[in-house]
């Protein structure tokens, strides 16, 4: 049975410019939520969705946007890029309910310089 | 609102010690729902354990063990005889039944040295 798949891996960007970030979810999940993970803020909840729509979201800027698809893969992007935004930045696939367990993606790591 | 503390930021132990992460949780939900995830240096979160709210029933797996006590509101884990391939950062999140976020806590570093 596949993992939950993100790509890229690894990325370089400079401030200003934007990014997409891309994730395959296990076969049968329909929630995707994405976190945020810096050695200062810890692992944060950027925004989850469920069956194409956003469920919930997290408190970060208006920069920071995602997407569901019908095939459950879901993208988000962050535009403006700022050095802060440098992070790992983790996706995460369930059945979509408080109980289920969520399992985790190898992550995309984003340097901004 | 929800909160995890891990008061524990860095542990090493020498191989075959026993050691325990300690989990503490803040929430105002009656269910809710405790994680432990373990992440080595690759980066991926792997999942541990799960314990609901309702159930405060000890739980052993091998050489992993974890103890919930809702009277202090802590979820500890640990390892007996930990061996070199622990060595990993440790995560304990909250999740409550009306939210679909994961509250994670800092996280704690285990250094096992052979």
């Amino acid at each position: 049975k596949a993992g939950v798949t993100q790509t890229p891996r690894y990325l370089i960007k400079t401030r200003g410019q934007q990014v997409t970030l891309s994730c395959s979810p296990i076969s049968g999940h329909r929630s995707v939520s994405w976190y945020q993970q810096t050695p200062g803020q810890g692992l944060q909840f950027l925004f989850e969705y469920f069956s194409e729509t956003q469920r919930n979201k997290g408190n970060f800027p208006g920069r920071f946007s995602g997407r569901q698809f019908s095939n459950s893969r879901s993208e988000m992007n962050v535009s403006t890029l700022e050095l802060g935004d440098s992070a790992l930045y983790l996706c995460a696939s369930s059945l979509g309910q408080a109980t289920n367990v969520l399992t985790f993606g190898a992550g995309s790591r984003l340097t901004v310089l | 609102a929800q909160k995890v503390t891990q008061a524990q930021t860095e542990i090493s132990v020498v191989e075959k010690e026993d050691v325990t992460l300690d989990c503490v949780y803040e929430t105002r939900d009656t269910t809710y729902y405790l994680f432990w995830y373990k992440q080595p240096p690759s980066g991926e979160l792997v999942f541990l354990i799960r314990r609901n709210s309702f159930d405060e029933q000890n739980e052993i797996s091998g050489r992993y063990s974890w103890n919930f006590q809702k009277s202090t509101s802590s979820f500890n884990f640990t390892i007996t005889a930990s061996q070199v391939v622990d060595s990993a950062v440790y995560f304990c999140a909250l999740r409550e039944q009306a939210g679909t976020a994961l509250i994670f806590g800092k996280g704690t570093t285990l250094s096992v040295s052979s």
